[in-house]
């Protein structure tokens, strides 16, 4: 079974606006962590945000907010005023909690591809 | 502070050629792991290993070997390479700091 589950292969916004990128999650682990990455055409893997299980607040990062419902399972990225430059690919991942001296695993999503166009 | 380096970044090889990809970090993570990347299949798990000694498959470890003699290294080798191998293969690492994941710059493999 999916652990990391990316619905929308593909999304387009205007520039300016605001998007959402879903991402839910399976797991029975209290203890979990959630990411997003963005991965331009040039490939790297660049981190834009992290969501701890027990984190009371949503987190933000500049344009990038998480809407966590923990209850859905659900850990959905808001881009706030979209820019050209956030077209690329944008993966949401979960990380395992660590178990003792062993570290958790990251499972990641299939990704969306985001195009912002002007 | 380098964080993940692989080699090479290109590679082609011929249908049963044996290679190694190289990973190395240089924050002492004792997680480190290897994925690959294919269209429409986002990232997918090799291998991974949680510290020196100690490695285990991932969801496609089938055609490829690892080893974690060091904590610094992690080499994904590759046997006998398939045309199935075709893709590109991320190193990635993380330590007991829970929101940090660092990710290699990629090696884009060509198996003809």
């Amino acid at each position: 079974a999916q652990k990391i589950t990316q619905t929308q292969p593909g999304m387009f916004v205007q520039e300016k606006e605001a998007v959402t990128l879903d991402c839910t999650y399976d797991t029975s682990d209290p203890s979990y962590g959630l990411f997003w990455y963005k991965q331009p055409s040039s490939g790297e893997m660049i981190f834009l945000i992290y969501q701890g299980s027990y984190d009371q607040q949503n987190a933000t990062e500049g344009r990038y907010s998480l809407n966590f419902q923990k209850a859905r399972k659900s850990a959905n990225l808001v881009i706030s005023a979209s820019q050209l430059g956030d077209s690329a690919m944008y993966f949401c991942a979960m990380r395992e909690p660590d178990r003792g001296s062993t570290l958790g695993r990251l499972y990641f999503g299939r990704g969306t591809q985001l195009t912002v166009w002007p | 502070n380098a964080g993940v380096t692989q080699t090479p970044k290109f590679q082609v090889l011929k249908t049963g050629q044996s290679m190694t990809l190289q990973c190395a970090q240089d924050m002492n993570h004792e997680y480190m792991s290897w994925y690959r990347q294919d269209p429409g299949m986002g990232l997918r798990l090799i291998h991974y290993s949680v510290g020196a000694g100690i490695t285990d498959q991932g969801e496609v470890p089938n055609g490829y070997n690892v080893s974690r003699s060091t904590t610094e290294d992690f080499p994904l080798r590759l046997l006998s390479a398939a045309p199935s191998q075709t893709s590109v293969y991320f190193c990635a690492s993380h330590g007991r700091v829970k929101n940090e994941q660092f990710f290699g710059p990629g090696t884009r493999l060509t198996v003809l």
